[in-house]
């Protein structure tokens, strides 16, 4: 098994444009999650999934968009790219929520948004 | 919201000598704290988790105590070798949601040989 995979690995963007990172798992996980990281700041919640169909919102939302079509695969979208945005991605994943079930995470994205 | 504060937030011990790291939690009705070990350029990972109705728990040199009263929680690592080095948040799931968890903003623990 491949766990949880993320793509691409690393991305540099320009202010304005947009992208979409793919977050991927075969474990038939019900649970997905996008999270943020920043030094100093831990993980941040973005957007999550409580299956497929389904997104809410997280800690920090803005600018991000997300879905959730097949259950293996969960999508963050930038729709146009700031500075602010510049951060390392991580994807998880759970079996059940989070309360209750541990959470696997990808290996992670770093975007640079010049 | 909960809120979930970690301290130190850098710590550097000799190896062999013992770690803590401490959070407090904001939400008196979070049940569920977690702690992941993210070391260098990797994704994080559990290492070990503790629920609401146990005080303690361990598992070999890595122990979690949870004072409820207090809304505190503690990671301890004993024996500490230079792969323990890495970076360590808690987490806590917040009495709004248990579809989530808060995270802590970590501590950077460095083992020097």
């Amino acid at each position: 098994n491949a766990g949880v995979t993320q793509t691409p690995k690393f991305r540099v963007l320009k202010t304005g444009q947009s992208m979409t990172l793919l977050c991927a798992q075969d474990m038939n996980h019900e649970y997905m999650y996008w999270y943020r990281q920043d030094p100093g700041m831990g993980l941040r919640l973005i957007h999550y999934s409580v299956g497929e169909g389904t997104t809410a919102k997280g800690e920090v939302p803005d600018g991000y968009n997300v879905s959730r079509l097949k259950k293996q695969n969960f999508l963050l979208g930038l729709e146009s790219a700031a500075p602010s945005q510049t951060s390392v991605y991580f994807c998880a994943s759970s079996y059940g929520p989070t309360g209750a079930y541990e959470q696997y995470f990808g290996p992670g994205t770093r975007l640079t948004v010049t | 919201g909960e809120n979930v504060e970690q301290h130190p937030s850098t710590l550097s011990v000799q190896e062999g000598d013992s770690a803590v790291i401490k959070c407090t939690y904001s939400d008196s009705a979070s049940n569920y704290f977690p702690w992941y070990k993210q070391e260098l350029g990797k994704r994080p990972q559990l290492i070990i988790d503790i629920r609401s109705n146990v005080g303690e728990k361990k598992d070999q040199r890595i122990a979690v105590t949870l004072n409820k009263t207090a809304k505190h929680f503690s990671l301890h690592i004993t024996e500490t070798q230079p792969e323990d080095s890495a970076v360590y948040f808690c987490a806590a799931t917040p009495k709004t949601s248990y579809d989530k968890v808060i995270f802590g903003p970590g501590t950077s623990l460095s083992v020097i040989p």
